[in-house]
């Protein structure tokens, strides 16, 4: 069956520096997500993406994230200098529509140490 | 996006069924009841959804109450695999985010 893969499984950065996570979306979905849950928290909506724009964020979602689709296959999420309380777990997905009748399938995650 | 209420943990026996309750009592019409579970840190799994009729998969079976102001997730013979966090999300149609609550700890005993 086809999954989302993301990449790394486990960052470490120094505060301040920049971090890019990667995902690959299953290939025939047009809709991205990113969420992420700090530890014992909930999983919480950071931005959606569709036909190469952003389509809904959240509060989270600041100047200091953006993300990108630079070619057919990868979505990433930037994080653009990079605070301890960014430490946390994110989850990329992907959908073949949009949300309603079209479940979200979610890959396993990179976990975000910001030190 | 209407809110779901769950209970915070459950606990079910082995090859039993494992039926968890939800319920959104603000659905509109349109808006669709989603299942997801998340075992240990990994990433959200989907399960099941469905909009006004029960619905059943390989995974789970999904009852929704005709006035649509609740659900009743079933796995119909739990294993220990099953214990994870169970969540109840209802989706609106015209929206892109899956708002995940607290949902409910499922933990599955021998």
């Amino acid at each position: 069956e086809p999954e989302v893969t993301q990449t790394p499984s486990h960052q470490v950065t120094q505060m301040g520096q920049e971090v890019i996570l990667r995902c690959v979306p299953i290939s025939n979905h047009l809709y991205f997500y990113w969420y992420r849950q700090i530890l014992g928290q909930k999983v919480e909506f950071l931005v959606s993406f569709y036909n190469n724009e952003i389509s809904e964020k959240s509060e989270i979602f600041d100047d200091q994230f953006s993300v990108e689709r630079p070619d057919g296959s990868n979505f990433t999420l930037k994080i653009r200098s990079t605070k301890l309380e960014d430490s946390a777990m994110y989850f990329c997905a992907s959908s073949p529509d949009r949300m309603g009748n079209s479940p979200l399938h979610f890959g396993n995650g990179t976990r975000l140490t910001v030190t | 996006d209407a809110k779901t209420t769950q209970p915070p943990s459950m606990d079910c026996a082995e090859g039993r069924a494992a039926n968890l309750p939800c319920n959104h009592s603000t659905t509109s019409g349109n808006e669709y009841v989603y299942w997801y579970r998340q075992i240990h840190s990994q990433g959200p799994q989907y399960i099941i959804h469905g909009l006004k009729n029960n619905e059943t998969n390989e995974m789970a079976s999904l009852i929704i109450t005709e006035d649509r102001k609740s659900s009743t997730l079933i796995l119909p013979h739990a294993t220990l695999r099953d214990t994870a966090v169970y969540y109840c999300i209802v989706s609106s149609h015209s929206g892109y985010a899956l708002n995940f609550g607290k949902g409910t700890s499922l933990l599955v005993t021998p």
